[in-house]
């Protein structure tokens, strides 16, 4: 049973360039979520794609986009990048019921911005 | 004030002792709550959730919710020098449904 995979593993930018990043859910999740973690910091909510549609969104600018295909994986894009957006991005999927939303984690892709 | 605070860290503790990880939150209406573990360089892991107060034991580990007290803990019975990690506390607000919330983190070293 595959868990949840993201590519790539690392990635090297500059300033004002566009990064796609790409996450497959684990099987029989249905709901993605991205987080963004900088160094000694714990993850931090950008949004969330249930149904191919964002549900949620955390406190993150317009830059930052995602998409969700019909076969639950998703995309996350970054447009003109900062310096300050060099972090791990980590996906994490889930298949809410109930009220309860376990979320369980990719490998994560580094980012850094020069 | 954070919506989620972690025990500040780091935390040492001897091989074959308990280990004891504090998290308190600020949203009483808070619905889940869930520890992970995050080894270095590495993304972060689930160990445990727990929905309702009282304790949750799973092999080594032990949660424990008071939502009047606003705070979960994570106890870990005979540490092992494998335990050595950066345990994260997340909660999901009731109005943010599937948002995770995450504490700091608290760095946990076990020496032998």
């Amino acid at each position: 049973d595959a868990g949840v995979t993201q590519s790539p593993t690392h990635l090297i930018k500059t300033r004002g360039q566009q990064v796609t990043l790409r996450c497959s859910p684990k099987s029989g999740h249905d709901t993605v979520s991205w987080y963004q973690q900088a160094l000694g910091q714990g993850p931090q909510f950008i949004f969330q794609y249930y149904e191919e549609e964002e549900r949620q969104r955390g406190n993150f600018p317009d830059r930052f986009s995602g998409h969700q295909f019909p076969n639950y994986s998703s995309e996350l894009n970054v447009n003109a990048l900062l310096l300050g957006d060099s972090a791990l991005y980590l996906c994490a999927s889930s298949t809410p019921r109930r009220g309860r939303d376990t979320q369980y984690f990719g490998p994560g892709t580094r980012l850094t911005v020069l | 004030q954070k919506e989620v605070e972690q025990n500040s860290g780091p935390l040492s503790v001897p091989e074959g002792a308990i280990a004891s990880l504090n998290c308190t939150y600020s949203d009483r209406g808070s619905q889940s709550f869930f520890w992970y573990r995050q080894y270095s360089g590495k993304s972060p892991e689930l160990i445990m959730f727990i929905y309702s107060n009282g304790d949750k034991e799973d092999g080594r580990f032990t949660a424990q919710l008071n939502k009047a007290s606003q705070y979960v803990s994570l106890l870990i019975r005979d540490s092992q020098p494998s335990d050595s990690a950066t345990y994260l506390c997340a909660v999901s607000p009731r109005t943010s449904y599937g948002k995770l919330t995450f504490g700091q983190g608290t760095i946990l070293t076990v020496h032998p």
